[in-house]
């Protein structure tokens, strides 16, 4: 199995209200991601977790947060969200983050409409 | 400041036409250097990592090659199935991370 599940695929939400977004892999991959890209735009770094603790916060704004309940599992919790938030968030894993050839293994994303 | 250029944007051919995608970088000590294919409303799917100047990678009808500052995708004969986005990652060393640069893509589009 070398997927990555990202649930749901589509997620329209309003500014008020609080979701999450869902991210399994069964690939023993000790280090995940979340990446946020917007349409014709490359991804953008905002989360990573190593052994089930987060190492890197790209200065993310609070309204998203991560959390990773063990090591298949991610999820992005949200609130108060603004239309700007829109986009695709993709989640992805890698074996170990500090290994050299550490390719990452991306999901389908989500796509996300604050309306 | 690191910094991934992708060249053309986009990029329209005709079946069988080939072509190269090209990547130029900046970055502090390359670790290592990524393409993807990214199709539309889907994840980055991995294609190929370089490491060193001179290294070549193939696969079907792809080959990327790497100098000390630019990587090159080459696409021979190509189909429409290999439309899609190709993105450029650099991964810089010196560091505990795995940060990925990406490059913002070059719009790949094949018709028959």
């Amino acid at each position: 199995d070398t997927e990555v599940t990202q649930t749901p695929k589509h997620l329209v939400m309003g500014m008020t209200n609080k979701k999450s977004l869902k991210c399994e892999q069964h690939m023993g991959h000790r280090a995940m991601y979340w990446y946020k890209q917007k349409a014709k735009k490359p991804p953008e770094l905002m989360f990573v977790y190593s052994y089930e603790k987060l190492s890197i916060n790209e200065s993310v704004p609070s309204r998203f947060s991560p959390e990773c309940p063990n090591s298949s599992l991610l999820n992005l919790h949200l609130h108060a969200l603004q239309p700007e938030d829109s986009a695709l968030y993709l989640c992805a894993s890698s074996q170990d983050r500090s290994a050299t050839n550490e390719k990452l293994f991306f999901g389908s994303g989500t796509q996300l409409s604050v309306l | 400041e690191d910094q991934v250029t992708q060249s053309p944007e986009a990029l329209r051919l005709q079946e069988g036409e080939s072509s190269s995608l090209n990547c130029s970088y900046t970055v502090s000590g390359l670790r290592g250097l990524f393409w993807y294919r990214q199709d539309p409303g889907k994840g980055p799917e991995f294609l190929f990592t370089l490491y060193s100047a001179g290294e070549e990678k193939e696969k079907e009808r792809l080959k990327a090659t790497l100098t000390k500052k630019e990587s090159f995708l080459h696409i021979t004969a190509p189909k429409p199935e290999d439309s899609a986005t190709y993105l450029c990652a650099v991964q810089r060393g010196g560091g505990a991370t795995n940060k990925l640069i990406f490059g913002t893509g070059t719009l790949l589009a094949v018709q028959p």
